[in-house]
């Protein structure tokens, strides 16, 4: 099966600071890949997503960048406000109908 | 925000006893995805649909079953609950396969006792 793993289950940073998620996966045929933010009793939420023929894609104080020969990929927020305290998960497809997500990382912004 | 119900909310069971979840989708979205979220697993898929009528199953698709009769729904069914499908369940929703992304629901925590 596919193995999508993240390097630090927590993450805490001061406010202001710049945060930096990563996540490694397994499967060189994965060809999709999408971050998303979960807050405390709710559902995922879309952050930014990216396809194996970029290295890098920049959203709104997000940018993704993958690394297709060592399989990694990261997020990384700028500016982190305290709104960003979440679980991220990163999340990829190989198969065209199956995503295979992270075990997360919980990200806590200091004021 | 997608339009995604899901109920209830919260439930508690028995071991033994049926259980049924059910998403409902104001986007008439053509996919539907039951996924559980567990500690130390993240999301797993469990069945998908990709229309009325077509159902697949997803990673952990043993001990459920899933029905789409109509556009907006997608039902999710534990025949028999075990202590082992205690679990939040999220239903997603998407305009395409491996083209954009997942709009989830808010959750159903299932515990069975």
């Amino acid at each position: 099966g596919e193995s999508v793993g993240l390097h630090l289950p927590t993450l805490s940073v001061q406010e202001g600071d710049n945060s930096i998620i990563n996540c490694a996966y397994s499967n060189s045929a994965s060809d999709y890949f999408i971050w998303y933010k979960q807050e405390s009793g709710k559902g995922p939420q879309f952050i930014i997503d990216i396809r194996s023929n970029m290295d890098k894609r920049q959203g709104q104080r997000v940018t993704v960048l993958l690394n297709k020969t060592v399989k990694h990929l990261s997020l990384q927020i700028a500016a982190t406000q305290p709104g960003d305290s979440a679980v991220y998960f990163c999340a990829e497809d190989s198969t065209g109908n199956q995503f295979y997500f992270g075990t997360g990382t919980s990200l806590t912004v200091i004021p | 925000d997608a339009g995604i119900t899901q109920s209830p909310r919260h439930k508690v069971t028995e071991t033994g006893t049926p259980v049924t979840l059910r998403c409902h989708q104001t986007e008439n979205h053509r996919y539907m995805y039951w996924y559980r979220q567990d500690p130390g697993h993240g999301l797993r898929l469990i069945h998908y649909s990709y229309g009325v009528k077509d159902t697949d199953k997803g990673e952990v698709s043993d001990g459920y079953s899933v029905s789409r009769s109509k556009t907006e729904d997608f039902l999710l069914t534990l025949e028999s609950a075990t202590s082992s499908q205690t679990s939040v369940y999220f239903c997603a929703i998407s305009e395409s396969i491996n083209a954009g992304e997942l709009f989830f629901g808010e959750g159903s925590r299932l515990t069975v006792l």
